[in-house]
């Protein structure tokens, strides 16, 4: 198993461009979940999905939407980059809701 | 929603034990406590989690206080590998919410 993968590992965007960061488990996991970890400070939850279907939003939902067309996928879609959402973002996911989550390795944003 | 109060950071030597304190004293009874710990420029890694009673599992101790108000994750001899930033997080059983907090950042001295 691949485990939790994420793409791109770097990206640099400027204000007010848009992208998506992917997000794939390979587990069969139901629970999937954004968070997003600035400089120094612990993980913050964006968005997080209980199955294909169903999203829900997080404690910092703002600027980003979400989609799970499938269990496998969850990306994350910055509408309009600003420089507050420089940052680190880390995908997770885990069988069901509370259980053990298998993070990702990181995706670090730049926005200039 | 629960919080949880950790030390900012720790000290510990190699090939001893480590307890890293958690205080949740607004934690209700359906309120699963779960450690992770980030090593840097890593993504979190699960350590172990419980509810009522003392846990135990390949990577470490969880002994969850009476009133469960508190709670201590042991590393029972602390490596150089462990070095990391261990999160207390509190999940209720029927949210689907995760909170982590600011974590203890844990150095281990050779």
């Amino acid at each position: 198993n691949a485990g939790v993968t994420q793409t791109p590992k770097f990206q640099v965007l400027k204000t007010g461009q848009s992208m998506t960061l992917q997000c794939a488990q390979d587990m069969n996991h139901e629970y999937m979940s954004w968070y997003r970890q600035d400089p120094g400070m612990g993980l913050r939850l964006i968005h997080y999905s209980v199955g294909a279907g169903i999203t829900d939003q997080g404690e910092v939902p703002n600027g980003y939407n979400v989609s799970r067309s499938t269990t496998e996928d969850f990306p994350l879609r910055l509408l309009s980059a600003a420089p507050s959402q420089t940052s680190v973002y880390f995908c997770a996911s885990s069988l069901v809701r509370g259980s053990e989550q298998y993070f990702g390795p990181g995706t670090r944003l730049t926005v200039t | 929603d629960a919080k949880t109060t950790q030390p900012n950071s720790m000290e510990s030597n190699e090939e001893e034990p480590v307890h890293l304190p958690c205080n949740h004293s607004t934690i209700s009874g359906t309120d699963y406590i779960h450690w992770y710990r980030q090593l840097p420029s890593q993504g979190p890694e699960y350590v172990i989690h419980g509810l009522t009673s003392n846990v135990n599992n390949r990577m470490a101790s969880l002994a969850i206080a009476e009133d469960r108000k508190s709670s201590t994750l042991i590393l029972h001899r602390a490596t150089l590998r462990d070095a990391a930033v261990y999160y207390c997080i509190l999940l209720s059983v029927g949210f689907n919410k995760f909170y982590f907090g600011s974590g203890t950042k844990l150095n281990v001295k050779p």
